[in-house]
């Protein structure tokens, strides 16, 4: 069966300093993957997907970027983190050609920048 | 472009029927989808459904889809504690990478 991890679970990290969360999938070959940021204010915001090594897409422009070094691992960073970069971060999976695209997501990362 | 709307909140008594409710703009979604979010936790798939459907149940999920409206609702029948979630209504866009795009979600509460 597949399952997706990111870590860390939590982070809280002064303004300015580097950021990068990860994210993995098991038991699945060639995902579509992607990062969430969810807000306070509840609504998910995609920021980046991918549907193969090396390919990124991103939605909004941002002080984020994203990395797909492996087939089943997804990268967010920062160089510098901004106040406004707090909020809960959500990676899922799709399965490339999945008749249905059901995403798959992870337990999330609770981002905190101070 | 694609939107999706639900209501914000949404309480019910315990043992209760639920039913939050859901509208889209694109009318050629193919699939629409609960999930489930518990606080601190990331979203859980409940059930989708195939636009040339009217309905789905699965045990205690009730879905309907109207696709003329563009309304699909879900309704939760004897609603209990562990439901209070957080609900999200998606559907699948038409993107290369076939995106989902999310409703804003609806906080159930669940009252004893």
């Amino acid at each position: 069966s597949q399952t997706i991890h990111q870590w860390p679970a939590t982070l809280v990290q002064p303004v300015g300093s580097p950021l990068s969360l990860e994210c993995t999938v098991e038991g699945t070959s060639n995902p579509n993957l992607y990062w969430y940021r969810q807000a306070a204010g509840r609504g998910l915001q995609l920021l980046f997907y991918s549907v193969g090594i090396g390919q990124i897409s991103s939605e909004v422009p941002q002080n984020l970027s994203a990395s797909r070094p492996q087939d089943r691992q997804f990268i967010l960073s920062s160089k510098k983190l901004l106040l406004s970069d707090s909020g809960f971060y959500l990676c899922a999976w799709s399965l490339l050609g999945g008749s249905t695209d059901t995403q798959y997501f992870g337990p999330g990362t609770r981002l905190t920048v101070l | 472009g694609e939107d999706v709307e639900q209501s914000l909140f949404l309480s019910v008594r315990e043992g209760d029927s639920s039913v939050i409710n859901c509208t889209y703009t694109d009318s050629s979604s193919t699939y629409l989808y609960w999930y489930k979010q518990e606080p601190g936790a990331g979203l859980q798939l409940l059930t989708y459904i195939f636009s040339n459907m009217d309905m789905k149940q699965d045990q205690r999920l009730t879905v309907l889809l109207n696709k003329k409206d563009k309304h699909l609702s879900l309704r939760i029948a004897d609603t209990q504690t562990g439901d209070s979630a957080i609900y999200f209504c998606a559907e699948r866009g038409s993107g290369s990478a076939r995106q989902l795009t999310f409703g804003s979600g609806t906080q159930l509460t669940v009252l004893p």
